[in-house]
């Protein structure tokens, strides 16, 4: 159980075009997720909080203009990535929080790789 | 603002030695202290926890202590194996933060070696 998928895996794209990427979660529901971006050899970092039905929380630095996020139902949120530049090429990784597990259980999707070219 | 700090890989070791990974935070309170793995290719898993102090989180033969007076969380495993070969993440929780996104150390890459 408590299984976070993220779509796609990788992708590549050019200069100035935009990314989705999506994160579900397939067995539970999750009232809350979360984005992180994770540099090569460092730390995932929180980028933003997101909350079904209302609008994502952003930490401070993230542009949210740029980091769109969407979180319509309680099994999917997405992140688009707007104008994307070869500076955001990154590893972007959601995780969702259980609604039926205590509140700090959070799971985490495989991650997405976004190279922009 | 609440950070971690763990001590930085790779970390070589032979099969069946002991492991230790040193795990440190700042934070107000008591923050929710856990390690999660990620092996290669694949995403990150939570391999232990601990929400108190003096709490012991276990979990595949590696344990941490939640230790409040030196503000530490450091993992330790009595025999490694190949398979626990991965990157292990110390993370944090703050205090009355269930809705909150989590605060990593950097990262440990560790390596065992047959």
């Amino acid at each position: 159980g408590a299984v976070v998928s993220q779509h796609p895996s990788r992708v590549i794209c050019k200069s100035g075009t935009s990314v989705k990427i999506e994160c579900r979660s397939l067995d539970f529901q999750a009232t809350t997720m979360f984005w992180y971006r994770q540099f090569p050899k460092q730390s995932l970092m929180l980028m933003a909080t997101s909350n079904e039905g209302s609008k994502a929380t952003y930490e401070q630095g993230v542009e949210k203009d740029k980091f769109l996020i969407n979180h319509a139902s309680l099994t999917l949120s997405t992140l688009t990535v707007t104008s994307a530049h070869p500076e955001d090429s990154s590893f972007y990784i959601c995780s969702a929080r259980d609604l039926g597990a205590p509140t700090y259980e959070q799971y985490f999707g495989p991650g997405t790789r976004l190279t922009v070219t | 603002g609440d950070s971690v700090t763990q001590m930085e890989g790779p970390v070589t070791l032979s099969e069946e030695a002991f492991l230790t990974i040193n795990c440190t935070y700042t934070a107000t309170g008591y923050p929710s202290l856990f390690w999660y793995v990620q092996y290669p290719g694949e995403g990150l898993q939570l391999l232990l926890k601990a929400t108190k102090a003096d709490d012991k989180g276990s979990n595949k033969g590696f344990e941490a202590t939640y230790r409040k007076e030196t503000t530490s969380f450091h993992l330790e495993k009595g025999s490694v194996q190949v398979s626990d070969s991965a990157v292990y993440f110390c993370a944090l929780i703050p205090s009355g933060g269930g809705a909150d996104g989590l605060t990593f150390g950097k990262g440990t890459h560790l390596i065992i070696q047959p």
